[in-house]
């Protein structure tokens, strides 16, 4: 079946400081990948996300590469900001099981 | 424009009792779900639909109902609630639940069941 493996968190960074948050995957067929972020007391938005092999998704300075000969979609950002506080989720969907699969979140704390 | 709606925010339920959360979008969307979260779990699908008049159990369906009302309102039920159910619940909605498909999320319903 489908699975999602995130990095653990939590993660603490200083502003400014390189973002980094590993997902890989395991999916029958050729899935799309999602990043979600998910803010104190909200519900999940969607962040970035790529449908095929090799495609960039970025938003808001963040960036992640759909890496199907490794099966990873790593979230990357260069310089991140005290508002980037929030939950990530690495997500994937198969068409035939018409359902978003998630990763257990990583928590990223940014300090000023 | 209000997206995902869902009620109510907060419920607190002793073991056994019932209730519905209710769920509504205004987007037009063919596709619905009800996912639950909890902690380093990520969310799990407990119910989905993939257009009107059709509903589909998902990872976690023991314990729950569900009713497609109509295209906007997708509600879902626990008959007799047990201490396991306390979760967040989150709705969500997408335009016809294919693979590059963005779901949109509610802002969730926070359960304790004691």
């Amino acid at each position: 079946g489908n699975s999602v493996t995130q990095m653990e968190g939590p993660v603490t960074l200083s502003e400014e400081a390189f973002l980094t948050i590993n997902c890989t995957y395991t999916a029958t067929g050729y899935p799309s990948l999602f990043w979600y972020v998910q803010y104190p007391g909200e519900g999940l938005q969607l962040l970035l996300k790529a449908t095929k092999a090799d495609d960039k998704g970025s938003n808001k300075g963040f960036e992640a590469t759909y890496r199907k000969e490794t099966t990873s979609f790593h979230l990357e950002k260069g310089s991140v900001q005290v508002s980037d506080s929030a939950v990530y989720f690495c997500a994937l969907h198969s068409g035939s099981a018409r359902q978003l699969t998630f990763g257990s979140g990583t928590q990223l704390t940014v300090l000023p | 424009n209000a997206g995902v709606t869902q009620t109510p925010k907060f419920q607190v339920l002793k073991t056994g009792q019932s209730m519905t959360l209710q769920c509504a979008q205004d987007m037009n969307h063919n596709s619905m779900y009800w996912y639950r979260q909890d902690p380093g779990m990520g969310l799990r699908l407990i119910y989905y639909s993939a257009s009107e008049g059709t509903t589909d159990k998902g990872e976690v369906p023991n314990g729950y109902n569900v009713s497609r009302l109509n295209k906007r309102e997708f509600s879902l039920r626990l008959e007799s609630a047990a201490p396991s159910q306390t979760s967040v619940y989150f709705c969500a909605s997408s335009e016809d639940g294919g693979a590059g498909d963005t779901q949109y999320f509610g802002p969730g319903t926070r359960l304790t069941v004691l």
